[in-house]
Protein backbone atom coordinates (compact mmCIF):
# COMPACT_ATOMS: atom_id res chain seq x y z
CA UNK A 1 0.00 0.00 0.00
CA UNK A 2 1.12 3.47 -0.91
CA UNK A 3 1.51 6.18 2.08
CA UNK A 4 2.26 9.87 1.78
CA UNK A 5 3.79 11.69 4.52
CA UNK A 6 3.90 15.60 5.55
CA UNK A 7 5.62 16.32 8.38
CA UNK A 8 5.05 20.28 8.72
CA UNK A 9 0.98 20.79 10.23
CA UNK A 10 1.43 23.81 9.86
CA UNK A 11 3.74 26.86 8.19
CA UNK A 12 3.10 30.63 8.02
CA UNK A 13 5.18 33.36 5.74
CA UNK A 14 5.23 36.68 5.11
CA UNK A 15 3.79 37.79 1.36
CA UNK A 16 6.42 38.09 -1.15
CA UNK A 17 8.24 35.23 0.44
CA UNK A 18 9.27 31.85 -0.80
CA UNK A 19 7.99 28.91 0.92
CA UNK A 20 8.42 24.80 0.25
CA UNK A 21 6.24 22.19 1.79
CA UNK A 22 7.45 18.89 2.26
CA UNK A 23 6.19 15.53 0.92
CA UNK A 24 7.70 12.23 1.23
CA UNK A 25 5.83 9.00 0.06
CA UNK A 26 6.44 5.51 0.49
CA UNK A 27 5.43 3.11 -2.66
CA UNK A 28 6.81 -0.31 -4.71
CA UNK A 29 5.80 1.19 -8.00
CA UNK A 30 8.18 2.59 -10.64
CA UNK A 31 5.31 4.42 -12.16
CA UNK A 32 2.38 6.70 -10.87
CA UNK A 33 1.74 10.58 -10.87
CA UNK A 34 2.35 13.30 -7.91
CA UNK A 35 -0.10 16.33 -7.12
CA UNK A 36 -0.56 18.76 -5.18
CA UNK A 37 -4.12 20.39 -4.56
CA UNK A 38 -4.99 23.48 -2.15
CA UNK A 39 -7.42 23.64 -0.30
CA UNK A 40 -8.13 27.30 0.75
CA UNK A 41 -11.75 28.15 3.58
CA UNK A 42 -13.62 28.08 0.74
CA UNK A 43 -13.41 24.23 0.72
CA UNK A 44 -13.03 23.75 -2.70
CA UNK A 45 -10.07 21.58 -3.99
CA UNK A 46 -7.94 23.13 -6.74
CA UNK A 47 -5.20 21.32 -8.47
CA UNK A 48 -1.91 22.66 -8.57
CA UNK A 49 1.02 20.89 -9.87
CA UNK A 50 0.88 17.31 -11.19
CA UNK A 51 4.07 15.32 -11.58
CA UNK A 52 5.21 12.46 -13.78
CA UNK A 53 7.43 9.57 -12.02
CA UNK A 54 8.83 8.86 -15.36
CA UNK A 55 9.79 12.47 -16.12
CA UNK A 56 13.03 13.64 -14.89
CA UNK A 57 12.22 17.54 -15.32
CA UNK A 58 10.21 19.14 -12.56
CA UNK A 59 7.08 20.60 -12.94
CA UNK A 60 6.13 24.12 -12.90
CA UNK A 61 3.27 26.21 -13.08
CA UNK A 62 3.82 29.91 -12.69
CA UNK A 63 5.05 30.34 -9.14
CA UNK A 64 4.42 27.21 -8.35
CA UNK A 65 7.61 24.56 -9.15
CA UNK A 66 8.03 21.03 -7.64
CA UNK A 67 11.64 19.24 -6.69
CA UNK A 68 10.57 15.78 -7.15
CA UNK A 69 13.59 13.20 -5.86
CA UNK A 70 12.56 9.88 -7.12
CA UNK A 71 15.21 7.39 -5.67
CA UNK A 72 14.82 9.26 -2.16
CA UNK A 73 10.78 9.50 -2.80
CA UNK A 74 10.57 13.26 -1.66
CA UNK A 75 7.89 15.48 -3.61
CA UNK A 76 8.28 19.55 -1.93
CA UNK A 77 6.16 22.39 -3.54
CA UNK A 78 7.71 25.58 -3.65
CA UNK A 79 5.91 28.89 -3.67
CA UNK A 80 7.54 31.87 -5.18
CA UNK A 81 6.62 35.71 -4.47
CA UNK A 82 3.51 34.30 -2.43
CA UNK A 83 0.54 35.88 -2.20
CA UNK A 84 -2.38 36.29 0.18
CA UNK A 85 -4.80 33.82 -2.16
CA UNK A 86 -2.01 31.12 -1.46
CA UNK A 87 -3.19 31.19 2.51
CA UNK A 88 -4.55 27.15 1.98
CA UNK A 89 -4.53 23.59 2.95
CA UNK A 90 -2.13 21.97 0.82
CA UNK A 91 -2.54 17.92 0.18
CA UNK A 92 -0.10 16.22 -1.66
CA UNK A 93 -1.05 13.23 -3.20
CA UNK A 94 0.03 9.80 -5.28
CA UNK A 95 -1.55 7.94 -7.82
CA UNK A 96 -0.50 4.66 -9.59
CA UNK A 97 -0.81 4.13 -13.33
CA UNK A 98 -1.85 0.80 -13.01
CA UNK A 99 -5.03 -0.39 -11.54
CA UNK A 100 -6.83 1.66 -9.14
CA UNK A 101 -7.50 5.18 -10.10
CA UNK A 102 -7.46 7.14 -6.79
CA UNK A 103 -5.45 9.11 -4.86
CA UNK A 104 -3.89 8.28 -1.88
CA UNK A 105 -3.52 11.72 0.22
CA UNK A 106 -1.07 13.51 2.99
CA UNK A 107 -2.49 14.77 5.83
CA UNK A 108 -2.17 18.57 4.74
CA UNK A 109 0.01 21.06 5.54
CA UNK A 110 -1.74 24.00 6.51
CA UNK A 111 -0.32 27.55 4.98
CA UNK A 112 -0.60 31.32 6.08
CA UNK A 113 0.75 33.99 4.32
CA UNK A 114 0.73 36.96 6.33
CA UNK A 115 0.59 40.77 4.76
CA UNK B 1 -16.33 25.21 -18.73
CA UNK B 2 -18.74 24.29 -15.46
CA UNK B 3 -16.45 22.59 -12.74
CA UNK B 4 -17.75 19.28 -10.94
CA UNK B 5 -20.78 20.44 -8.96
CA UNK B 6 -22.53 18.88 -5.87
CA UNK B 7 -25.88 18.75 -4.42
CA UNK B 8 -26.53 19.75 -1.18
CA UNK B 9 -23.77 22.00 -0.10
CA UNK B 10 -25.30 20.89 3.53
CA UNK B 11 -27.18 18.13 4.87
CA UNK B 12 -28.52 17.39 8.40
CA UNK B 13 -29.32 13.93 9.68
CA UNK B 14 -29.86 11.85 12.43
CA UNK B 15 -28.35 8.80 13.57
CA UNK B 16 -30.09 6.02 11.44
CA UNK B 17 -31.49 7.91 9.28
CA UNK B 18 -30.05 7.67 5.25
CA UNK B 19 -28.19 10.29 3.60
CA UNK B 20 -28.15 10.54 -0.36
CA UNK B 21 -25.71 12.83 -2.30
CA UNK B 22 -25.35 13.92 -5.79
CA UNK B 23 -22.06 14.69 -8.01
CA UNK B 24 -22.40 15.72 -11.52
CA UNK B 25 -18.82 15.92 -13.61
CA UNK B 26 -17.15 17.83 -15.61
CA UNK B 27 -18.69 17.54 -19.28
CA UNK B 28 -16.67 14.80 -21.15
CA UNK B 29 -15.57 13.42 -17.77
CA UNK B 30 -16.69 9.84 -17.43
CA UNK B 31 -15.29 8.37 -13.78
CA UNK B 32 -16.11 10.10 -11.16
CA UNK B 33 -14.64 9.25 -7.08
CA UNK B 34 -15.61 9.59 -3.88
CA UNK B 35 -13.74 11.22 -1.06
CA UNK B 36 -14.50 11.50 3.00
CA UNK B 37 -12.78 13.92 4.34
CA UNK B 38 -13.13 13.70 8.35
CA UNK B 39 -11.78 16.05 11.20
CA UNK B 40 -8.50 13.80 12.26
CA UNK B 41 -8.99 11.58 9.49
CA UNK B 42 -7.83 13.34 6.59
CA UNK B 43 -9.26 12.50 2.91
CA UNK B 44 -10.32 8.75 2.41
CA UNK B 45 -11.05 7.35 -0.85
CA UNK B 46 -14.53 6.13 -0.66
CA UNK B 47 -15.65 4.94 -4.51
CA UNK B 48 -14.50 5.01 -8.21
CA UNK B 49 -17.20 4.91 -10.56
CA UNK B 50 -16.36 5.01 -14.55
CA UNK B 51 -18.46 4.08 -17.37
CA UNK B 52 -21.64 3.30 -14.98
CA UNK B 53 -19.90 0.14 -13.48
CA UNK B 54 -18.28 0.52 -9.91
CA UNK B 55 -14.07 0.20 -10.61
CA UNK B 56 -13.13 0.33 -6.77
CA UNK B 57 -13.67 1.10 -3.39
CA UNK B 58 -12.18 2.18 -0.47
CA UNK B 59 -12.44 0.61 3.18
CA UNK B 60 -15.58 1.37 4.25
CA UNK B 61 -18.84 -0.54 5.22
CA UNK B 62 -20.92 -1.23 2.57
CA UNK B 63 -24.00 0.61 3.58
CA UNK B 64 -21.93 3.20 2.05
CA UNK B 65 -22.82 2.67 -1.70
CA UNK B 66 -23.45 4.32 -4.73
CA UNK B 67 -24.30 4.57 -8.73
CA UNK B 68 -23.00 6.13 -11.35
CA UNK B 69 -25.72 7.30 -14.07
CA UNK B 70 -25.91 6.79 -17.98
CA UNK B 71 -24.71 10.70 -18.18
CA UNK B 72 -22.38 10.34 -15.98
CA UNK B 73 -23.80 11.79 -12.82
CA UNK B 74 -23.08 10.04 -9.53
CA UNK B 75 -25.28 9.46 -5.93
CA UNK B 76 -23.42 8.07 -2.95
CA UNK B 77 -25.75 6.65 -0.49
CA UNK B 78 -25.05 6.37 3.14
CA UNK B 79 -27.28 4.27 5.21
CA UNK B 80 -27.66 3.87 9.16
CA UNK B 81 -25.96 6.82 9.61
CA UNK B 82 -23.55 6.81 12.34
CA UNK B 83 -22.27 9.99 14.61
CA UNK B 84 -18.81 9.48 12.38
CA UNK B 85 -20.02 9.84 9.00
CA UNK B 86 -20.10 13.36 9.90
CA UNK B 87 -17.61 14.89 7.38
CA UNK B 88 -17.00 16.82 4.02
CA UNK B 89 -17.42 14.51 1.33
CA UNK B 90 -15.92 15.49 -2.34
CA UNK B 91 -16.92 14.42 -5.49
CA UNK B 92 -14.29 14.74 -8.45
CA UNK B 93 -13.97 13.69 -12.20
CA UNK B 94 -11.68 12.70 -14.78
CA UNK B 95 -11.60 11.47 -18.65
CA UNK B 96 -11.92 8.15 -18.89
CA UNK B 97 -9.22 5.92 -16.08
CA UNK B 98 -7.92 4.39 -19.37
CA UNK B 99 -6.22 7.77 -20.32
CA UNK B 100 -5.10 8.42 -15.98
CA UNK B 101 -6.40 11.72 -16.41
CA UNK B 102 -6.18 14.22 -13.58
CA UNK B 103 -9.23 13.83 -11.17
CA UNK B 104 -10.70 17.38 -10.40
CA UNK B 105 -13.33 18.04 -7.55
CA UNK B 106 -16.45 19.94 -6.46
CA UNK B 107 -17.17 21.92 -3.54
CA UNK B 108 -18.27 19.13 -1.17
CA UNK B 109 -21.47 18.46 0.41
CA UNK B 110 -20.61 18.38 4.17
CA UNK B 111 -22.60 15.84 6.28
CA UNK B 112 -23.62 16.70 9.78
CA UNK B 113 -24.68 13.35 11.68
CA UNK B 114 -26.93 14.31 14.80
Amino acid sequence: AQTVTQSQPEMSVQEAETVTLSCTYDTSENNYYLFWYKQPPSRQMILVIRQEAYKQQNATENRFSVNFQKAAKSFSLKISDSQLGDTAMYFCAFMKIQGAQKLVFGQGTRLTINP
Amino acid sequence: EAGVTQSPTHLIKTRGQQATLRCSPISGHTSVYWYQQALGLGLQFLLWYDEGEERNRGNFPPRFSGRQFPNYSSELNVNALELEDSALYLCASSFSHAKQETQYFGPGTRLLVL
